[in-house]
């Protein structure tokens, strides 16, 4: 089983600010099957990004996603009040798995 | 607009069995992989299993926690997918995600979600 890792945990930082968030696998994953999403309290999760950089119907350009192989970085260019939430990454490679998420606070 | 809506949550004892449905709308159900994902309080995500489409083999998977406990089906001619879960344990206790996989490998929708406890 891949297992993924996010860093940081915890992320303090201030609306307008930029915000990268980092996902790492045990073992290299195929781009096209690196998701990230967004959730907030009481509230199912909602895709961002897949396919490691395919921002999904609806999401805002300021949310952009790279990376290959074992490491994949979420960045938020410019913090908006709404984009305080928790973080999670996911692949599929036969089967799925989530990372543990990171939480974007503010400061 | 599409919508999946969980029913069938609640408290369960421990050993017994769970029964979720999820009715789907908005798209084409039957030409979809559909599947369930779960939260314990206060935790992460964890993916739980999938159903493919008839077209696409009508297959099951299901990840480790519960691989020989759980079954999950699919009524194309109701829109709705089912979980069935069984030998329940505490640990088993969360929110029950309905998921739309599209394209494959991520979760394009998820239903609101159902809680299930288990506890004796």
């Amino acid at each position: 089983e891949i297992v993924l890792t996010q860093s940081p945990g915890t992320l303090s930082l201030s609306p307008g600010e930029r915000a990268t968030l980092s996902c790492r696998a045990s073992q290299s994953v195929s781009s096209s099957y690196l998701a990230w999403y967004q959730q907030k309290p009481g509230q199912a999760p909602r895709r961002l990004i897949y396919g490691a950089s395919s921002r999904a119907t609806g999401i805002p350009d300021r949310f952009s996603g790279s990376g290959s192989g074992t490491d994949f970085t979420l960045t938020i260019s410019r913090l908006e009040p709404e984009d305080f939430a928790v973080y999670y990454c996911q692949q599929f490679g036969g089967s799925f798995t989530f990372g543990p998420g990171t939480r974007v606070d503010i400061k | 607009e599409v919508q999946l809506v969980e029913s069938g949550g609640g408290l369960v004892k421990p050993g017994g069995s769970l029964r979720l449905s999820c009715a789907a709308s908005g798209f084409t159900f039957s030409d979809a992989f559909m599947g369930w994902v779960r939260q314990a309080p206060g935790k992460g995500l964890e993916w739980v299993g999938r159903i493919k489409s008839k077209n696409g083999g009508g297959t099951t998977d299901s990840a480790a926690p519960v691989k020989g406990r759980l079954t999950i089906s699919r009524d194309d001619s109701k829109n709705t997918l089912f979980l069935q879960l069984d030998s329940l344990k505490t640990d088993d206790t969360g929110v029950y995600f309905c998921t739309w996989e599209r394209p494959v490998g991520s979760f394009d929708f998820w239903g609101q979600g159902a809680m299930v406890t288990v506890s004796s």
